[in-house]
């Protein structure tokens, strides 16, 4: 089956510091890449549509200029989490989408703990 | 606003028992549904996917079941182990092709006791 790798798998950073995490398609190429969030004992909750050489869409109440989201290629997006703080301290995962429609693999998660 | 219920939230039973988990949406106009399992601190494990024209699905010990018309589905696991302890989650993605990201709910917690 698909896989979908996330680097690091945890990470902790100083509040005030930039967090790059990796989301990578090892076997198949995906145009649409997804990143969600989750808080302890909530469930995920979309933050962002990744698309291959475009702007990433954002929902609603996710900063756009906190998360930066590039998707270069057709097997890597990154998320970078600008100026963290401890709020932003979470289980984020990403997901991509193949050329089967509305089946999308999920990454097995980075952990984030901002200090 | 899409938006899925799981019910209950949180479910212990002996081993061997029988159980099955709700999941509801507010939302018909949807492409599939999914539901996954969660182990503590881990990613998502993918357990079954039914497409908006098929009724149910089946794997091993499990069984997924949609009605879409009423905004329902449930999860049946026969048998159940305690390897099957897990978080369960449901999840919808709207109508579109499955181009966009899914609406999850909050899961159920589920313990099976040894």
């Amino acid at each position: 089956g698909a896989v979908v790798s996330q680097h690091p798998s945890r990470v902790i950073c100083k509040s005030g510091t930039s967090v790059k995490i990796e989301c990578r398609s090892l076997d198949f190429q995906a145009t649409t890449m997804f990143w969600y969030r989750q808080f302890p004992k909530q469930s995920l909750m979309l933050m962002a549509t990744s698309n291959e050489g475009s702007k990433a869409t954002y929902e609603q109440g996710v900063e756009k200029d906190k998360f930066l989201i590039n998707h270069a290629s057709l097997t890597l997006s990154t998320l970078t989490v600008t100026s963290a703080h401890p709020e932003d301290s979470s289980f984020y995962i990403c997901s991509a989408r193949d050329l089967i429609p509305g089946t999308q693999y999920f990454g097995p998660g980075t952990r984030l703990l901002v200090l | 606003k899409q938006e899925v219920t799981q019910i209950p939230a949180a479910l212990s039973v002996p081993e061997g028992e029988n159980l099955v988990l709700n999941c509801s949406f507010t939302d018909s106009a949807i492409y599939n549904l999914q539901w996954f399992r969660q182990d503590p601190g881990k990613g998502l494990t993918s357990l079954l996917l039914i497409q908006s024209s098929q009724r149910e699905q089946t794997s091993g010990r499990l069984n997924a079941s949609l009605d879409k018309s009423s905004g329902r589905s449930t999860l049946y696991i026969a048998a159940s182990q305690p390897g099957d302890s897990a978080t369960y989650l449901c999840a919808v993605s709207p109508s579109g092709g499955g181009a966009d990201g899914l609406t999850f709910g909050k899961g159920t917690h589920l313990i099976i006791q040894p």
